[in-house]
């Protein structure tokens, strides 16, 4: 258990409709890092937290939106969903980011696997 | 754009071989991470690497960065079922880069009893 928590598991929706994935990082861990990750695109990293700040952003659509609370926990809102949106969807915390990062190692949490029908 | 790629993509072999997978870049990379990802769950990184030579050993895993930091294996003496997975290298993305992680493809094993 690597402390991070992902919720729903799983998730099955139809074409076009918003659904929102939800991450709590580990205790005393302030980045928090979505990936999604497909059959044919490997994990690909979406964007990054920092204390509530977005501090990078991979290859995000436009209809994908995230945001870090104050409470450090994370949401993913992904809209318009489209076929291709079907994926796992990962979590990962780490305990800082820039020079103070022990090598950014980061911890997963299980995923939420997106189903869009 | 660095990239990190991972040979082979698949591995298939009986309980008790060995096996060394790789993964290799045209970039410098500060370190190099190995993480393992078992079906329907998140990847758990097993090692981090950071000096250029450096080997690092997790009981029957054996981890080597290579001299220019540029490349990585991890070799495993004899596999057993319970080694079955995706192993991912990752390493740090570049331009002020310790936000983001950059991941090989991997490398699906199967270990046959």
């Amino acid at each position: 258990d690597s402390g991070v928590t992902q919720t729903p598991k799983h998730l099955i929706t139809a074409t076009g409709q918003r659904v929102t994935l939800r991450c709590s990082p580990r205790s005393g861990d302030l980045s928090v890092y979505w990936y999604q990750q497909s059959l044919d695109q490997g994990l690909q990293f979406l964007i990054q937290y920092y204390n509530g700040e977005e501090r990078a952003k991979g290859n995000i659509l436009e209809r994908f939106s995230a945001q870090q609370f104050p409470d450090l926990h994370s949401e993913l809102n992904l809209s318009s969903l489209e076929l291709g949106d079907s994926a796992l969807y990962f979590c990962a915390s780490s305990p800082v980011w820039g020079d103070f990062s022990s090598y950014n190692e980061q911890f997963f949490g299980p995923g939420t696997r997106l189903t869009v029908l | 754009t660095q990239l990190l790629e991972q040979s082979p993509q698949f591995l298939s072999i009986q309980e008790g071989e060995n096996l060394t997978v790789y993964c290799n870049s045209s970039s410098v990379f500060s370190s190099l991470q190995w993480y393992r990802q078992e079906p329907g769950e998140g990847p758990v990184l097993l090692v981090t690497v950071v000096t250029g030579g450096e080997v690092k050993k997790l009981k029957r895993l054996t981890f080597q960065f290579g001299d220019a930091r540029k490349d990585s294996s991890l070799h495993i003496t004899a596999a057993q079922p319970g080694d079955t997975g995706l192993y991912l290298c990752a390493g740090p993305g570049e331009a002020g880069g310790y936000n983001k992680l950059i991941f090989g493809a991997g490398t699906r094993l199967a270990v046959h009893p």
